[in-house]
């Protein structure tokens, strides 16, 4: 049992550039969520999603696409990279029962230069 | 809108030595709250839940805390610190009626002395 497992670890990318961020959950949980955490700032939801076809936007959603094609995948993508999105991306999931109780994993470090 | 505040950036304490993490929190009605605790370059992990009813909380890694409703706060405490719980801590409420939507606080880094 992975839990909750984010690919890549690790990106630099150029201004301009896009990549998309994979999250996967082998848990059965209904509910996926991508926060960005910076420096000082704690963690602050940009998107999330209450099932399988369904996203819905957090509090930080411009310049970020998800998708969730697949009940056990939620994608982040960046279309155009910029420097303001240099950031550690952590995705999570959760029951629907219990959708405060959030399961993370270990996190993407990008760097936009 | 909801709120967290963590007024302690940076906390140091001597293993074996209590601790106690502040959290204040601005919500209109009773909140969720939830403490999770962040170890270097690792994911967040729930430390304790209150949701209603008896406002002392027990959670994990001998961690608990205190809802007081007429001081908005949700304090951490643990009575005696080990040099493993050195970490980033993260209080945050939920608002009622949403969908798992977590308002976190900006964190408080503990470290911890020999």
């Amino acid at each position: 049992n992975a839990g909750v497992t984010q690919t890549p670890k690790f990106r630099v990318l150029k201004t301009g550039q896009s990549m998309t961020l994979l999250c996967a959950q082998d848990m059965n949980h209904e509910y996926m969520y991508w926060y960005r955490q910076d420096p000082g700032m704690g963690l602050r939801l940009i998107h999330y999603s209450v099932g399988e076809g369904t996203t819905a936007k957090g509090e930080v959603p411009d310049g970020y696409n998800v998708s969730r094609l697949k009940k056990q995948n939620f994608l982040l993508g960046l279309e155009s990279a910029a420097p303001s999105q240099t950031s550690v991306y952590f995705c999570a999931s959760s029951y629907s029962g219990s959708f405060y109780e959030q399961y993370f994993g270990p996190g993407t470090r990008l760097t936009v230069t | 809108a909801q709120s967290v505040t963590q007024p302690d950036i940076h906390i140091t304490v001597s293993e074996g030595a209590s601790l106690e993490l502040r959290c204040n929190y601005s919500y209109g009605a009773t909140p969720y709250l939830f403490w999770y605790v962040q170890s270097p370059g690792q994911g967040l992990q729930l430390l304790l839940k209150y949701f209603s009813g008896d406002t002392l909380v027990q959670g994990i890694k001998g961690f608990e805390a205190e809802f007081k409703r007429s001081q908005s706060s949700f304090n951490l405490r643990k009575p005696s610190v080990h040099w493993s719980d050195a970490a980033e801590y993260f209080c945050a409420v939920g608002a009622r009626g949403s969908q798992g939507n977590l308002i976190f606080g900006k964190g408080t880094k503990l470290s911890v002395k020999p």
